[in-house]
């Protein structure tokens, strides 16, 4: 079974500045998706950026990009230039790109980094 | 706004009772997803539901059942429920296997 470890409960960052948030994964799986989702104070799940497994070329969107270690097994979010608006829990997850019967196209998240941004 | 509707909001219940929680996907989408959000088990899976078929199963409790209608809306039945029950309950959807999940706003259970 896959599983997702997020090793920062909370991180903490000044507007403007760079933040980054680690993930690592563990799977035997070749093929697959990785995601940062964010989740404000609201709750609603928001997607941040997905990476494809066999995309070398890393993710980015806008001021969020991503460090994908493929052998490595782990999927850092850079957050660039932060705005107070970032503030929230970010949940990094797995999700395998073959096709099973039993495990479906679910999504396996890590336990959450609660990000603080101060003005 | 995901696209994506969940209903009630908040549902406020007592132990031993049964709730219902209702789920409309994105308009196209034909995968539904259950998740559960709570304090001491994180995020974590309980079905999914494809164009009207069970697709997989994940942690989710015998008390616990779904269903996913003809016009693509999916149910969550909660039944003799528990204190350890109250969660925030997500549904997700989309189009198929290779697709991004977006998620609905969830719905915040609170078992008294």
């Amino acid at each position: 079974a896959q599983t997702v470890t997020q090793s920062q409960p909370e991180m903490s960052v000044q507007e403007a500045e760079t933040v980054t948030l680690s993930c690592t994964y563990d799977t035997s799986e070749s093929d697959y998706y990785l995601f940062w989702y964010k989740q404000p104070p609201s709750r609603q799940m928001i997607l941040v950026i997905r990476q494809e497994a066999y995309k070398q070329q890393n993710a980015t969107e806008n001021r969020f990009s991503v460090n994908f270690q493929k052998a490595a097994k782990s999927f850092s979010l850079k957050i660039s230039d932060s705005q107070l608006g970032d503030a929230a829990m970010y949940f990094c997850a797995y999700r395998t790109r073959a096709l099973r019967e039993t495990s479906g196209s679910r999504l396996t998240f890590g336990e959450g980094t609660q990000l603080t941004v101060n003005p | 706004d995901s696209g994506v509707t969940q209903t009630p909001k908040h549902l406020i219940t007592a132990t031993g009772q049964r709730v219902t929680l209702r789920c409309s996907p994105r308009s196209g989408d034909l995968s539904v997803y259950w998740y559960q959000q709570s304090l001491d088990q994180g995020l974590q899976f309980l079905i999914q539901y494809y164009n009207g078929e069970e697709r997989a199963k994940g942690n989710i409790l015998e008390r616990f059942s779904a269903q996913q209608f003809p016009d693509l809306h999916s149910e969550l039945n909660l039944s003799s429920l528990e204190l350890g029950d109250s969660a925030l309950y997500f549904c997700a959807s989309n189009r198929g296997r290779g697709e991004t999940q977006y998620f609905g706003p969830g719905t915040r259970l609170l078992v008294l």
